[in-house]
């Protein structure tokens, strides 16, 4: 089965500093890449997701992801981080052989003004 | 209105009784599926559907149920519940496998 690896449950960072959230994956075949936000008190939704297209992935609200084969890794950055992007971030692979999503535990991040 | 729509969005019980949680959709979606958030441990699979007359169990299935109503309704339900099982429940749905999940905004059970 798939396996995500999401390091640091908690993660601060200053308003418009870098944010930078690893996602780490296991997966014997080329997979599929998501990366889902839940802002408070709502359902996951959708930030974006890898395909084997481009390796490097534009996604909402100025974040992006780069799938790195080599290192089986789908790392999220933005440059600048905005108060709005307090929230949970959660890394998911498709697992073929299950034929569901596998998530990571996911990431809290907060924004210090 | 919401594309994914689960009732209750909040519920307390005690230990013993019987709950069901609802999921409706609008998506036209084949594929449900019922997952338990909680802190730290993320979301973990409960139950899947690909279609009306087929169930899988997910990572965490005991203690629950699921019914396929329809094609935009799958319940969850609990027998007896427990306090271990209070967590924030979501139901999702999607086209396929490698297709984007849609979420409802959760249903927070709390167990006494």
């Amino acid at each position: 089965a798939q396996s995500v690896t999401q390091l640091g449950s908690h993660v601060s960072v200053s308003e418009g500093a870098l944010v930078l959230l690893r996602c780490n994956y296991s997966s014997s075949v080329p997979p599929y890449l998501f990366w889902y936000v839940q802002y408070p008190n709502q359902g996951l939704q959708l930030l974006l997701k890898y395909t084997s297209a481009a390796t490097l992935v534009k996604g909402i609200n100025g974040f992006e992801a780069e799938f790195k084969k080599s290192e089986t890794s789908f790392h999220l950055t933005k440059p600048s981080a905005h108060m709005s992007d307090a929230a949970e971030y959660f890394c998911a692979v498709s697992d073929r052989g299950n034929n569901r999503l596998a998530f990571g535990k996911g990431n809290q991040v907060v924004v210090i003004p | 209105d919401a594309d994914v729509t689960q009732t209750p969005r909040n519920r307390i019980t005690k230990t013993g009784k019987r709950i069901m949680l609802e999921c409706s959709q609008t998506k036209g979606h084949d594929r449900m599926y019922w997952y338990r958030q909680d802190p730290g441990l993320g979301l973990r699979l409960i139950y899947y559907s690909f279609d009306v007359k087929d169930i899988n169990k997910g990572e965490i299935s005991d203690g629950y149920s699921v019914s396929r109503q329809a094609q935009a309704k799958f319940s969850l339900s609990l027998e007896s519940a427990i306090p271990n099982q209070t967590a924030l429940y979501f139901c999702a749905t999607s086209a396929d496998l490698n297709r984007e999940l849609f979420f409802g905004e959760g249903s927070r059970l709390t167990v006494l």
